[in-house]
């Protein structure tokens, strides 16, 4: 399974954007980039994913880089909801589609 | 509330006992997945079940663990003689053919 790279931690304060970095520089053709996250004592939450294109939800952005080697998840405005773990996954869509976790970032939300 | 559900939330049970978990999908998701996660750690995969058939397991998936999904709805996960270390949050999660993957909330073990 190909591997992401993802800062341990980061902070932010409340109403303010948060870029969350991912880099992942053996991704392959097949393989789409998927952001969850997980609140205290909650199953993680799917945010968003995409394959080459940006891509906007009601939640995030998720923009990604012309040579798909590295991601932002883009929050436009934190709020204390958004302190979470934050995983960028990397996922084949042939075949079982398993996730493979790392250990994330946490993101920290100062009010 | 249509989302992936987990019963029971909690479980505690003495080291050797047998305990098994439900989860049920999002009712038109054919693929589940169980995973599980120790403190600390993100979640690790455990098997998948496409539609009624288990396609995979990990080798996490000891003998003493396994996993149904009669009629391809709800499934079941079994853990037989419990250890300390079987102690963790079991997830459940579904998906569609493409899109994302839903997870429950999760049953937390404990061994002691």
């Amino acid at each position: 399974d190909a591997k992401t790279t993802q800062p341990n931690s980061m902070e932010s304060n409340e109403e303010e954007p948060v870029h969350l970095p991912c880099n992942h520089s053996t991704i392959s053709g097949t393989d789409y980039i998927h952001w969850y996250r997980q609140l205290p004592s909650q199953g993680p939450e799917y945010v968003i994913h995409g394959l080459t294109s940006n891509v906007n939800n009601r939640m995030a952005s998720l923009a990604i880089a012309e040579d798909r080697k590295s991601s932002t998840l883009i929050l436009h405005r934190a709020t204390l909801r958004d302190a979470a773990v934050y995983y960028c996954i990397l996922r084949d869509n042939t075949g079982f589609q398993k996730l493979v976790f790392g250990t994330g970032t946490r993101l920290l939300v100062s009010p | 509330d249509t989302g992936v559900s987990q019963d029971p939330r909690h479980k505690i049970t003495k080291r050797g006992q047998n305990v098994t978990f439900r989860c049920d999908p999002i009712s038109e998701h054919n693929r589940l997945y169980w995973y599980r996660q120790t403190l600390g750690q993100g979640p690790e995969f455990l098997t998948y079940f496409q539609n009624e058939a288990q396609l995979e397991k990990s080798r996490l998936l000891s003998d003493r663990f396994s996993a149904e999904r009669p009629k391809g709805s709800f499934s079941t996960l079994e853990i037989q003689r419990t250890e300390q270390g079987d102690s963790a949050m079991y997830l459940c999660a579904s998906s569609p053919w493409t899109g994302g993957t839903f997870f429950g909330p999760g049953t937390r073990l404990t061994v002691t």
